[in-house]
């Protein structure tokens, strides 16, 4: 089946703009992650969802940051004034659930973000 | 909280030879431990883990990792490397019974002819 896309793949935008990544999980998988990944750098945990609602945000750096996922399928990332410092690749990822039980995470192909 | 360490950005092997990815970790409960891959331009990959059990885990391409608690250590080793292991290889760890992932910096594993 499908695996986890993430549209656009490249975002080039200019700094103080808006801009949303949006993250399309595998079907059915009710768990959803953000994370970003700096140059030179691991993957940066941001946010995750159980279902509809925010289960962990504490990984989101400022209040210009901020995630949804309305209907538990599809998420956006919005990014509000972005800053030179935002350049990253996005990634997202979904596994069949969260929590206390392990499942494993499958990641997309990530959204290269670049802030001029 | 936990970190992860990994020891060495880049590893240049050659081709049929043994390669070890050193892994530390620091956390003050139990974890699991997560190898994944990255290859060019493709999203990561998970290449093994250990939830608990057995502290020698092998995955998938011929990987294996063994999980040593005394030393904090989970390093990632293959007894014959081939050219299309080349790609970045992260190191991970999440809380028992968590699901967030800390990674590691990265290091890339350079197989050459």
């Amino acid at each position: 089946g499908a695996g986890v896309s993430q549209t656009p793949s490249n975002k080039v935008t200019e700094k103080g703009k808006y801009v949303e990544l949006r993250c399309d999980p595998i079907s059915g998988h009710t768990a959803l992650y953000w994370y970003r990944q700096s140059l030179g750098q691991g993957p940066e945990f941001l946010i995750y969802f159980q279902g509809t609602g925010a289960a962990d945000d504490s990984g989101l750096p400022n209040d210009r940051f901020f995630a949804v996922r309305p209907e538990g399928s599809v998420s956006t990332l919005k990014i509000q004034r972005t800053e030179r410092g935002d350049s990253a690749v996005y990634l997202c990822a979904s596994s069949l659930t969260g929590g206390t039980t392990y499942n494993e995470q499958f990641f997309g192909p990530g959204t290269r973000l670049t802030v001029l | 909280a936990q970190s992860v360490t990994q020891l060495d950005s880049q590893v240049p092997v050659f081709e049929e030879a043994p390669v070890e990815l050193r892994c530390n970790y620091s956390s003050s409960v139990s974890v699991y431990l997560f190898w994944y891959v990255q290859y060019p331009n493709q999203g990561l990959q998970l290449l093994l883990k250990y939830l608990s059990g057995s502290t020698l885990v092998k995955g998938i391409n011929g990987f294996e990792a063994e999980f040593n608690k005394s030393q904090t250590s989970f390093h990632l080793r293959k007894p014959s490397v081939h050219i299309s292991d080349t790609a970045e290889y992260f190191c991970a760890v999440a809380p028992s019974g968590y699901s967030t992932l800390t990674f590691g910096k990265g290091t890339m594993l350079l197989v050459s002819p």
